[in-house]
């Protein structure tokens, strides 16, 4: 089975700080990860995945993430935080074929 | 770009009632899947669906949910007797092909409210 552990409910950044959001996986087989963002009222969406080809992903408005067997981790970050990363942040895992299995999410508060 | 879409944006029900969510998922994917996000807690898997049948459920899936594509485009979940703990967002998603790493596209979601 697949899990994901999302340490930090809440995080607060001040605006131009680095974003660090952790996640570690728990896997039986090789992960395929995930980090998914949700902005309030909205769905979510794909900010990155990690499907093997490189341990450095990057994605979407500036993050990326590294993933690390030996840590078993998959942190989030962004060098400079901006008010719009204001959001909800989801590590992932596929489970099985089709699952995807999700973590308890992180808010992430930016700060003037 | 093209995106999952989901109506209703909310919908309250009376507890005992059927309730019947709608998703449009992308035009060229070929699975589609259902989430459940409770207040306050995690995004949960609940079933899959591909070739009009149900691939793959989980525990929470019981006999009160159902899965249809009616149509070329339209995939629904039925709650036929609804709980108040039904009460959640419900999310689509689809993805053009299965596996490890096929990406799921999500829905703005349905929120059900169960009085």
């Amino acid at each position: 089975a697949q899990s994901v552990t999302q340490l930090g409910s809440h995080v607060s950044v001040s605006e131009g700080a680095l974003v660090l959001l952790r996640c570690n996986y728990s896997s039986s087989v090789p992960p395929y990860l995930f980090w998914y963002v949700q902005y309030p009222n909205q769905g979510l969406q794909l900010l990155l995945k990690y499907t093997s080809a490189a341990t450095l992903v990057k994605g979407i408005n500036g993050f990326e993430a590294e993933f690390k067997k030996s840590e078993t981790s998959f942190h989030l970050t962004k060098p400079s935080a901006h008010m719009s990363d204001a959001a909800e942040y989801f590590c992932a895992v596929s489970g099985g074929y089709q699952k995807v299995t999700f973590g308890t999410g992180t808010k992430l508060q930016v700060i003037p | 770009e093209p995106e999952v879409t989901q109506t209703p944006s909310h919908q309250v029900t009376q507890m005992g009632q059927e309730v019947i969510l709608r998703c449009v998922p992308i035009s060229n994917h070929l699975y589609f899947y259902w989430y459940r996000q409770i207040l306050g807690q995690k995004v949960e898997f609940l079933v899959s669906f591909y070739n009009n049948e149900i691939s793959e459920k989980s525990e929470i899936f019981d006999d009160q949910f159902s899965v249809e594509r009616p149509d070329g485009s339209n995939f629904t979940l039925k709650i036929r007797s609804t709980k108040l703990e039904d009460s959640a967002m419900y999310f689509c998603a689809s993805s053009e092909d299965v596996g490890y790493t096929d990406t799921q596209y999500f829905g703005p979601g349905t929120r059900l409210t169960v009085l």
